[in-house]
């Protein structure tokens, strides 16, 4: 199983709302990471963890809350965002930390819109 | 962090062999240099990595020169299911974030 699955794919919400998006993968791998991505754009790095802790924060703000469960789930908690935060949100993961030197595994993201 | 630097976009046709450049200046002595694929409203997808000199896989090759401070992903005989964004990533910091650039929009036409 070489998946990265991420739910929902697709997700519309209030600015008032509370949601979270949730990532999943069973590879062993040790190292997972959060990425925004708007339109045309590359890939924004925001968190990374490190067996479990977080060891990056990309001064993401405090709207985006990450939690790793546990070594095959991250999520991600959205609290009182902006329209500006509508994008696509990529989960990967990687056997470590060691991300350039190692193939990471991306889900196919979710569609985050904000009203 | 080494940059990387790529054309913004390329156009070709079916059939053809398409050579896309990446120069990464400043890259570390051991850092690899790693290629991703991306569709519209998907994840990135790994594509090939190496060191030095050619690597090749069942999907493209990669030639490193040298001094490794650019590399070329070569995709033969392109389809039109290989248009997609191309991202180089090259080296990494301390804190071993893998950042992508900017990226290749590769457009494969009939």
């Amino acid at each position: 199983d070489t998946e990265v699955t991420q739910t929902p794919k697709h997700l519309v919400m209030g600015m008032t709302n509370k949601k979270s998006l949730k990532c999943e993968q069973h590879m062993g791998h040790r190292a997972m990471y959060w990425y925004k991505q708007k339109a045309k754009k590359p890939p924004e790095l925001m968190f990374v963890y490190s067996y479990e802790k977080l060891s990056i924060n990309e001064s993401v703000p405090s709207r985006f809350s990450p939690e790793c469960p546990n070594s095959s789930l991250l999520n991600l908690h959205l609290h009182a965002l902006q329209p500006e935060d509508s994008a696509l949100y990529l989960c990967a993961s990687s056997q470590d930390n060691v991300a350039v030197n190692t193939e990471a595994f991306f889900g196919q993201g979710t569609r985050l819109t904000v009203v | 962090l080494a940059k990387t630097t790529q054309p913004i976009s390329m156009d070709s046709y079916e059939g053809q062999e398409v050579n896309i450049t990446c120069s990464h200046n400043n890259i570390a002595t051991n850092d690899y240099i790693t290629w991703y694929q991306q569709f519209p409203s998907q994840g990135p997808r790994f594509i090939i990595q190496g060191y030095k000199t050619k690597v090749t896989n069942e999907v493209a090759s990669l030639f490193i020169p040298a001094d490794r401070k650019s590399s070329t992903l070569s995709l033969p005989r392109v389809s039109l299911s290989d248009t997609a964004v191309y991202y180089c990533l090259g080296g990494m910091d301390s804190s071993y974030k893998l950042i992508f650039g900017s990226g290749t929009r590769l457009l494969v036409r009939p």
